[in-house]
């Protein structure tokens, strides 16, 4: 079956950087887009981004454009968000999702279970 | 960027009530949306895609229909396991967009 594992979160300083892995299994990863979804404390989901099957399409949510970069190692089936100047409001639950298609251009059918991200000095 | 809404924000039922939630989009999305339930401390998971095809393993109670701005998820008759919040997205363009979400709690 799906899985998608998270890793990486913790309490990062605000400026500072912080990289992401989701580690994938039970399907085959190559031939997904996947998605990078947050939720802050107490609030709604909001997407972050996407990559494409074969890492040369990208996009991102204005909040975080030029900031967070999305990749993906598809030798190593594991996807990556790269957190560069995080600030307080991206403190948050940080969830993977395995798009149904190539492109990630349909909702996101598998989830992982997230990693907490704190910025905080 | 499109503009999800979503009403109720909240609402309170019984089990073996019918519960319908709506969601609103600022344009037209055809039918590029898809409703999660989201339950405490969880992930989401993906209950309906393209606005009415039913997820493979989700109760036939659930049932989502719509096209264009406004888009409709019924819960035929309420269980204990669907108290829970639902969020509609819409993948027509980007950014994709949450709806804010519909909490669904116990009367």
């Amino acid at each position: 079956q799906v899985q998608l594992v998270e890793s990486g979160g913790g309490v990062v300083q605000p400026g500072r950087s912080l990289r992401l892995s989701c580690a994938a299994s039970g399907f085959t990863f190559s031939t997904h887009g996947m998605h990078w979804v947050r939720q802050a404390p107490g609030k709604g989901l909001q997407w972050v981004a996407v990559i494409s099957y074969d890492g040369n399409n990208e996009y991102y949510a204005d909040s975080v454009k030029g900031r967070f970069t999305i990749s993906r190692d598809n030798s190593k089936n594991t996807l990556y968000l790269q957190m560069n100047s995080p600030r307080a409001e991206d403190t948050a639950v940080y969830y993977c999702a395995k798009g149904p298609d190539l492109h990630g251009r349909w909702s996101p059918d598998d989830w992982g279970q997230g990693t907490l991200v704190t910025v905080s000095s | 960027d499109i503009q999800m809404t979503q009403s109720p924000s909240s609402v309170s039922a019984s089990v073996g009530d019918r519960v319908t939630i709506t969601c609103r989009a600022s344009q037209g999305i055809r039918n590029d949306l898809g409703w999660y339930q989201q339950k405490v401390g969880k992930a989401p998971k993906r209950l309906i895609y393209a606005a009415s095809s039913l997820q493979s393993g989700v109760p036939s109670r659930f049932s989502g229909s719509g096209s264009g701005t406004e888009f409709t998820l019924t819960i035929s008759s309420l269980q204990p396991e669907d108290f829970a919040t639902y969020y509609c997205l819409q993948h027509n363009s980007y950014p994709l967009t949450f709806g804010p979400g519909t909490k669904v709690d116990i009367k």
